[in-house]
């Protein structure tokens, strides 16, 4: 079993959807917790941090769930530049962080 | 510079060749990451320095990698006798922070191995 686990997509959704991904870890001793967006052929960025008590940042809300073991990730009013891989990150513990495959969403007008 | 820098963008190695993969991070940053990403993958981890030191090199795939950082600020991926499997994008990172406060990453270099 991997460590991260996501669905590999593709979500295709239209503008204005609501989409909303999940992501599992296996590492219950796992620490901080990230979404990357990956755009075709460009470097991972960091598109938020992810606290227990959940977070907002515009349209996009992350959540964690620690007695599951999974993290996820709404975006509401989906865009066409929202279109992208998102990638599901855990730290577990020191420096060591863990990449899920990603997610790829593909927005469509 | 204002973001992580990588150098070359693209490199196609034959079969057997030496390569060198250059990381100039984020002035300041302690902390200094590399990563391999197949097409289609995320990026999966090589090895990390805080400062000069290696701290973690339990993803380097072979004794063919190697990387170095010996002043505490650029660093080398150097990859000997190249094989076919190791055609990948290789990516850079670097943080402030000793814990994972989020990355921020270079644009990586493209490596063939033909």
């Amino acid at each position: 079993r991997k460590e991260v686990e996501q669905d590999p997509g593709p979500f295709n959704v239209p503008e204005g959807a609501t989409v909303a991904f999940n992501c599992t870890y296996s590492n219950s001793a796992s620490q901080s917790f990230f979404w990357y967006r990956q755009d075709c052929r460009k470097e991972p960025k960091l598109l938020m941090s992810v606290y227990s008590s959940g977070n907002e940042d515009g349209r996009f809300t992350a959540q964690l769930n620690r007695a599951s073991q999974y993290i996820s990730l709404l975006i509401r009013d989906s865009k066409l530049s929202d279109s992208a891989t998102y990638l599901c990150v855990v730290n577990t513990g020191g420096f060591k962080t863990i990449f899920g495959a990603g997610t790829r969403l593909f927005v469509k007008a | 510079g204002a973001g992580v820098s990588q150098s070359p963008r693209y490199k196609v190695a034959k079969r057997g060749q030496d390569v060198a993969l250059r990381c100039d991070p984020i002035s300041g940053h302690v902390s200094l990451f590399w990563y391999q990403q197949a097409l289609g993958q995320g990026p999966e981890f090589l090895t990390y320095f805080q400062n000069e030191a290696q701290l973690d090199k339990s993803g380097l795939p072979s004794d063919r990698f190697f990387a170095e950082r010996p002043e505490g600020s650029v660093s080398t991926l150097k990859i000997q006798r190249t094989q076919q499997e190791d055609s990948a994008v290789y990516l850079c990172a670097s943080s402030m922070d000793r814990e994972n406060y989020g990355y921020t990453f270079g644009s990586g270099t493209r490596l063939t191995v033909v």
